[in-house]
């Protein structure tokens, strides 16, 4: 079955540093998403992004995050000054269009944590 | 916010069936019943989903009340690598809206 493949694995960044987080989602895929997973509780949404640009965003999505589709296969995911409170699990995804139906497929995330 | 409510926890013996429930009161007729499962700390794993009928798939199937207010996911013969959480999201099936994931159910698969 294809896969969406994140990249690091594992980030380990400074308070205050800037992070980019890689996905790379299935190649005939239209719709992509940021998730994320504090230890401990919930999957959160973050972002979905459809047609080059936000299609919607969480709350949790503030100024310091953005996300781009800079060449047509990476999707990534900056935060632009890193908090404690960003340590956390993101889960980068990804479906087709065909009728807002069909599944949606996770990468296996990126554990970043911030010292 | 989630619209469903799960048990936070079951058990379940190696080979048996899992039968996990789900309720959905405030269900709207354009919304499907979706179950994703995380295994520990991987990302979310599409399991199945449906709108009215029953359906089944390789991995499980899926039970919904004719007044559609809940659902059970089978799990037919349950193994040690079925242990995860398993959520039940209701979702409409068109556009782009995100899934919205709750606490799900922590099953736990005992040999």
């Amino acid at each position: 079955e294809p896969e969406v493949t994140q990249t690091p694995s594992h980030q380990v960044t400074q308070m205050g540093q800037e992070v980019i987080l890689r996905c790379v989602p299935i190649s005939n895929h239209l719709y992509f998403y940021w998730y994320r997973q504090i230890l401990g509780q919930k999957v959160e949404f973050l972002v979905s992004f459809y047609n080059n640009e936000i299609s919607e965003k969480s709350e949790i999505f503030d100024d310091q995050f953005s996300v781009e589709r800079p060449d047509g296969s990476n999707f990534t995911l900056k935060i632009r000054s890193t908090k404690l409170e960003d340590s956390a699990m993101y889960f980068c995804a990804s479906r087709t269009q065909r009728g807002g139906n069909e599944k949606l497929f996770f990468g296996s995330g990126t554990q970043l944590s911030v010292l | 916010d989630a619209k469903t409510t799960q048990p936070p926890s079951m058990d379940c013996a190696e080979g048996r069936a899992a039968n996990l429930p789900c309720n959905h009161s405030t269900i709207s007729g354009n919304e499907y019943v979706y179950w994703y499962r995380q295994i520990h700390s991987q990302g979310p794993q599409y399991i199945i989903h449906g709108l009215k009928n029953n359906e089944t798939n390789e991995m499980a199937s899926l039970i919904i009340t004719e007044d559609r207010k809940s659902s059970t996911l089978i799990l037919p013969h349950a193994t040690l690598r079925d242990t995860a959480v398993y959520y039940c999201i209701v979702r409409v099936a068109s556009g782009n809206t995100p899934l919205v994931f709750g606490k799900g159910t922590r099953l736990s698969v005992i040999a």
